[in-house]
């Protein structure tokens, strides 16, 4: 089974609007991780947000996880130009250390 | 901020040759991980690395791949024949606990392409 699918796969929106970017997956987890990429560059982590939490907030950003429906959100409030990048979600099982990411959604914040 | 370096940032090799692409960890964290990312594809888990050995690794990661930390700063990821599908970003990453209760640190990557 597929572990970490984003939606949409494409999100272009005009600087100052907020992006929301959706996270589905199937199995059972400890957490669940956004992380961020730039084109051609390494993941750089945002915020985790365990399977006992609800909603996370840091800075811009604001995380949501509803372990019923094996979903999270990355809302990010205020986009800015320099938030144009791929967005990753990656869930890390309840045992072991391997993170499974979803395919991405890359965001385009238009100036 | 402290961050996980990788060299080289580009290795081209042909086909068959034995490559070695090189971490090195942020100095506080113990477990080290490898994955890779073809091209326009998902960012896949290889293997992670704990007390001097590996601890999970993936169908990926077959007898053509192998990890070392051969002294306390360093770590390693080799394939001994590389494949024209072994062409990929390379990124190593590590963190303080095992289950990346506080996220993991990637470095920047190493783009191999096989030939």
């Amino acid at each position: 089974s597929q572990q970490g699918e984003e939606d949409p796969q494409a999100l272009s929106i005009q600087e100052g609007e907020n992006a929301t970017m959706n996270c589905s997956y199937k199995t059972s987890i400890n957490n669940l991780q956004w992380y961020r990429q730039n084109s051609g560059r390494g993941l750089v982590h945002l915020i985790l947000i365990r399977s006992n939490e609800r909603e996370k907030h840091s800075g811009r950003l604001r995380v949501t996880l509803d372990t019923s429906k094996k979903s999270s959100s990355l809302l990010i409030t205020a986009s800015r130009a320099a938030d144009t990048a791929s967005y990753f979600c990656a869930t890390a099982p309840p045992s072991g250390s391997r993170l499974t990411f979803g395919e991405g959604t890359q965001l385009t914040v238009n100036p | 901020e402290p961050e996980v370096t990788q060299t080289p940032s580009h290795q081209v090799t042909q086909m068959g040759q034995e490559v070695i692409l090189r971490c090195v960890p942020i100095s506080n964290h113990l477990y080290f991980y490898w994955y890779r990312q073809i091209l326009g594809q998902k960012v896949e888990f290889l293997v992670s690395f704990y007390n001097n050995e590996i601890s999970e690794k993936s169908e990926i990661f077959d007898d053509q791949f192998s990890v070392e930390r051969p002294d306390g700063s360093n770590f390693t990821l080799k394939i001994r024949s590389t494949k024209l599908e072994d062409s990929a970003m390379y990124f190593c990453a590590s963190s303080e606990q095992g289950e990346g209760e506080n996220g993991y640190t990637f470095g920047s990557g190493t783009r191999l392409t096989v030939v």
